[in-house]
């Protein structure tokens, strides 16, 4: 059974700080990792997704990278602002529960970036 | 916008009501989800439709019914709910179900349900 775990629960830096996410998963045999933002009582917005033969994703000043074998993904953001406080959720697309294309959760990463 | 849409944002009812969420996806998907989350737990998948046919559902009770009638229109039938059935109802789309490795969900904004 595959569960995603992410560390930290929740985490405040002051702006400008560069800062590292992370997620774990315990089933290495995935199709993809991604990377969601949700903002508070909102839907969740894709940022990032890694194909399981892929290493890492950049887009603008996020950077995920995706280790299989140790079962770890991890965001870098970048010279972080206010506007980047969020919750992350990281999620693991497979073929669980006799069906494919399900993106197994974690319970998310609460980002607090301070002026 | 994410070109998924919910409605309502908000309901709040009764235990003996019934009551319908709504989602529409404007991405020409084939694929559709239906999602819980709940305070403090991840969240959790609940359906799958391809193409108006069902192809998943996670153990969800049946006080919850799912109806797909045409690839772009998605409900879910909320009757006798529970107080913990309280949470954000979240609708998804992807192109399709089949894992190629690339199957980007694209996720409307919610429905934050309260049942009294």
């Amino acid at each position: 059974k595959q569960e995603v775990t992410q560390i930290p629960a929740a985490l405040s830096v002051p702006e400008g700080e560069n800062l590292v996410l992370n997620c774990s998963f315990t089933d290495s045999a995935i199709y993809n990792l991604q990377w969601f933002r949700q903002d508070p009582g909102k839907g969740l917005t894709s940022l990032l997704l890694i194909q399981s033969s892929q290493r890492e994703q950049t887009s603008g000043r996020l950077n995920a990278s995706l280790d299989k074998s140790s079962g770890r993904s991890t965001l870098y953001i970048a010279a972080s602002q206010p506007g980047d406080s969020a919750t992350y959720l990281c999620a693991a697309e497979g073929y669980y529960g006799g069906s494919q294309g399900n993106l197994i959760f974690g319970k998310g990463t609460k980002l607090s970036v301070k002026p | 916008e994410t070109g998924v849409t919910q409605t309502p944002r908000h309901l709040v009812m009764g235990m003996t009501n019934k009551k319908s969420l709504k989602c529409e996806q404007h991405l020409g998907h084939n694929a559709m989800y239906w999602y819980k989350q709940s305070a403090k737990k991840p969240l959790e998948l609940m359906f799958v439709y391809s193409l108006e046919e069902r192809v998943e559902n996670n153990s969800v009770p049946s006080r919850f019914s799912p109806e797909c009638p045409n690839s772009s229109h998605l409900f879910l039938h909320l009757h006798t709910l529970q107080p913990e059935d309280s949470a954000l109802y979240l609708c998804a789309s992807s192109q399709d179900v089949s894992a190629g490795g690339y199957n980007e969900q694209f996720f409307g904004p919610g429905t934050r349900l309260t049942v009294l």
